[in-house]
C-alpha cells in the first residue's frame, strides 16, 4: 500500500535561510506527488505537484520540489524563507491515475521561522 | 466565486450524541472528499464522492460514520453516537475531475469537532 513519510515533525529556520522539508513515499508504480501548506486558521493550499516530466517542479510562493525516484523522495525547498512561510506542510501521494484514486497525506512538518 | 465552505466551523457535543457536518463544494466540482485531521496527525481520508455516488468509502472508521451527497453538490457527514476519539478537524475538498491525481483539490476551512 502506498504511504508517505515526513520524518521531521517540527523544523525551525531563521528568516532568510534556506529550507528543505523531507518527504519519502512508498508506491509501486509512478507516483503522483503533491505538497500542500496549511497556514494557521486557513485551509490547505496546493503548493506544487509532480505527475511526470521534469523532476524539478516549481510551485507557488517561491517553493520547488525535486522528485528522486532512486531515493523515493520528493523534498520541498525554498532558497530564502519569509516569516509568512510559518505553517504546516504536508506531502501527499495519489494512489493512481484512475477515477477512484485518492490522496494519501503524510503526517506533516510544522515550520517555525526565527526572526 | 466562493471556495469550499463548511459548517459549522466549530461544534461541541456530548458523548453519545449525533452530529452532522456540512460541505458546500465549489460550483461545478464533481468530485468531493472528506478527510479527518486529528491533533498532531496528518490528514486521514474518509470518503470520496463522484457526483452523488461514493465509489470509495474505505476510510470511514466505523459504521457510526456515514456520508451522503445530494444533487451533485452539498454533502453531509454524519457521526452517530459520538465518542471522544472522534474529536478532530473534519476537512472537505472538491475538485473538477474524477481523479485525485488529475486535478487540484480545493479544501474548505474545516469543522472543528470536540466531543466531551
Amino acid at each position: 500500500a502506498q504511504s508517505v513519510t515526513q520524518p521531521d515533525i517540527h523544523i525551525t529556520v531563521s528568516e532568510g535561510a534556506s529550507l528543505e522539508l523531507r518527504c519519502n513515499y512508498s508506491y509501486g508504480a509512478t507516483p503522483y506527488l503533491f505538497w500542500y501548506v496549511q497556514s494557521p486558521g486557513q485551509g490547505l493550499q496546493l503548493l506544487l505537484k509532480y505527475f511526470s516530466g521534469d523532476t524539478l517542479v516549481q510551485g507557488i510562493k517561491g517553493f520547488e520540489a525535486e522528485f528522486k525516484r532512486s531515493q523515493s523522495s520528493f523534498n520541498l525547498r525554498k532558497p530564502s524563507v519569509h516569516w509568512s512561510d510559518a505553517a504546516e506542510y504536508f506531502c501527499a501521494v495519489a494512489s493512481g491515475y484512475s477515477s477512484a484514486s485518492k490522496i494519501i497525506f503524510g503526517s506533516g512538518t510544522r515550520l517555525s521561522i526565527r526572526p | 466565486g466562493a471556495g469550499v465552505s463548511q459548517s459549522p466551523s466549530n461544534k461541541v457535543t456530548e458523548k453519545g450524541k449525533d452530529v452532522e457536518l456540512r460541505c458546500d463544494p465549489i460550483s461545478g466540482h464533481t468530485a468531493l472528499y472528506w478527510y479527518r485531521q486529528s491533533l498532531g496527525q496528518g490528514l486521514e481520508f474518509l470518503i470520496y464522492f463522484q457526483g452523488n455516488s461514493a465509489p470509495d468509502k474505505s476510510g470511514l472508521p466505523s459504521d457510526r460514520f456515514s456520508a451522503e451527497r445530494t444533487g451533485g453538490s452539498v454533502s453531509t457527514l454524519t457521526i452517530q453516537r459520538t465518542q471522544q476519539e472522534d474529536s478532530a478537524v473534519y476537512l472537505c475538498a472538491s475538485s473538477l475531475a474524477k481523479s485525485a491525481a488529475q486535478e487540484t483539490q480545493y479544501f474548505g476551512p474545516g469543522t472543528r469537532l470536540l466531543v466531551l
